[in-house]
């Protein structure tokens, strides 16, 4: 079974600060993304990456950026964290590019920027 | 912009009857469709996925593609208390987040009333 890994499943964190959300994965897929989730919203792409040292904006990439120096783990970055950025952040994995492959899920991490 | 499209619900259904959920989606070259189950507080589980026109059966659950009329629907037999859930529709194509991110539906709230 495929495993992904979020370091944190509940993490508090204030206005301003510089939070990182770790992932890892351990069936060395090369695909790795982020995505938040929002009531009302559903699931949005943050930002992807197809290899290490590689990365690619998804859908809302504003105020995150990412870091992946090796092919098991995808860190996901806030800046400068704000409260409208306080959400469920789900991290996925996908074996390899261009594949009908479904994308596997990590348990997520609740973030709450107070 | 690529949508997806399914109805929020709640959709309340009886014990051992079907399910039938339902999904539209707005980009013609969309390659793979899949179908999630989230539980809430959880992330999301792949439940099937479908990748050409017709039905795809799995256990109590069955897929159906339409690429013609954009459509794709689950359908879950003898459904159970267990199958209470939000079912989120996943379609992969050339979203912002090239050939591989996902574009979610916001999911359909599905309760089996024992």
């Amino acid at each position: 079974d495929v495993k992904v890994t979020q370091s944190s499943r509940y993490l508090v964190k204030r206005t301003g600060e510089k939070v990182f959300l770790e992932c890892v994965q351990d069936m060395d897929h090369e695909n790795m993304f982020w995505y938040r989730q929002d009531p009302g919203l559903g699931l949005r792409l943050i930002y992807f990456s197809y290899d290490v040292k590689m990365k690619e904006k998804g859908d809302i990439p504003e105020g995150y950026s990412v870091s992946r120096e090796k092919k098991e783990r995808f860190s996901l970055i806030l800046e400068s964290a704000s409260t409208n950025q306080t959400s469920m952040y789900l991290c996925a994995s996908l074996r390899q590019t261009n594949s009908n492959q479904p994308q596997h899920f990590g348990d997520g991490t609740r973030l709450s920027i107070l | 912009q690529k949508e997806v499209e399914q109805n929020s619900g709640p959709l309340s259904v009886p014990e051992g009857a079907i399910a039938s959920l339902n999904c539209t989606y707005s980009d013609r070259v969309s390659q793979s469709f899949f179908w999630y189950r989230q539980y809430s507080g959880k992330s999301p589980e792949l439940i099937m996925s479908i990748y050409s026109n017709g039905d795809k059966e799995d256990g109590r659950f069955t897929a159906q593609l339409n690429k013609a009329s954009q459509y794709v629907s689950l359908l879950i037999r003898d459904s159970q208390p267990s199958d209470s859930a939000t079912y989120l529709c996943a379609v992969r194509g050339y979203s912002g987040g090239g050939a591989d991110g996902l574009t979610f539906g916001k999911g359909t709230h599905l309760i089996i009333q024992p």
